[in-house]
């Protein structure tokens, strides 16, 4: 157990719709960052916060958003969804906010999205 | 821009013996981490070892070990006395220094070890 924790596991949505992911970090960690694991793209890094700002953007669609709240927990908002936006979607937590500084990223076991 | 290329999709190996996943990786960049990531059946992400450009030495973690060449731009994984559990995905991973996991991605290796 990584101590990151995802809500929901599982998630089937319509095209059109609009869905939340929700991500606990490990209890300390200040940085949360957002990855999409689909089959046409692998793995993308979306998004990163830092004790509640953005901090660097990957390749995130308009569509998708994102925040971090006071208590460290961050939820990614996909809006107008596609079929194209079926993946995995993992966060992962660290303490750092810049510099690798001997810390390691966390990742949570994903939130797989089906959008029929 | 930086780019991480797995060339193998798949392999497949006895128990015990070892096996050499490769990667390769294009950057402009002198100071950079690389990492290696399992991603078994319950799709948990597992960092497996990781590199950092300006240490000479290899990283060694147990029966994980790389073989880093940054003037090849090369970075593979060795895995020793291999076991049933190290079947998994694979994944090469690059991350400019301070770019806070902004990790760039290799498409990933499937390996199985077979009983």
């Amino acid at each position: 157990d990584s101590g990151v924790t995802q809500t929901p596991k599982h998630l089937i949505t319509a095209t059109g719709q609009r869905v939340t992911l929700r991500c606990s970090p490990r209890s300390g960690d200040l940085s949360v960052y957002w990855y999409q694991q689909s089959l046409d793209q692998g793995l993308q890094f979306l998004i990163q916060y830092y004790n509640g700002e953005e901090r660097a953007k990957g390749n995130i669609l308009e569509r998708f958003s994102a925040q971090q709240f006071p208590d460290l927990h961050s939820e990614l908002n996909l809006s107008s969804l596609e079929l194209g936006d079926s993946a995995l979607y993992f966060c992962a937590s660290s303490v750092a906010g810049t510099g690798l500084m001997n810390t390691e990223a966390f990742f949570g076991q994903g939130t797989r999205l089906t959008v029929v | 821009a930086q780019t991480v290329t797995q060339s193998q999709p798949e392999m497949s190996v006895q128990e015990a013996e070892t096996v050499t996943l490769s990667c390769t990786y294009d950057t402009s960049e002198s100071n950079y981490y690389l990492f290696w990531y399992k991603q078994p059946p319950s799709r948990q992400m597992i960092l497996v070892i990781r590199q950092e450009a300006y240490k000479q030495q290899n990283a060694t973690e147990n029966r994980f070990s790389v073989n880093f060449q940054k003037a090849a731009k090369s970075f593979s994984l060795k895995i020793s006395d291999s076991q049933l559990g190290d079947t998994a995905m694979y994944f090469c991973a690059f991350m400019k220094q301070r770019s806070n996991y902004q990790l760039i991605w290799g498409a990933g290796t499937k390996l199985i070890i077979k009983p």
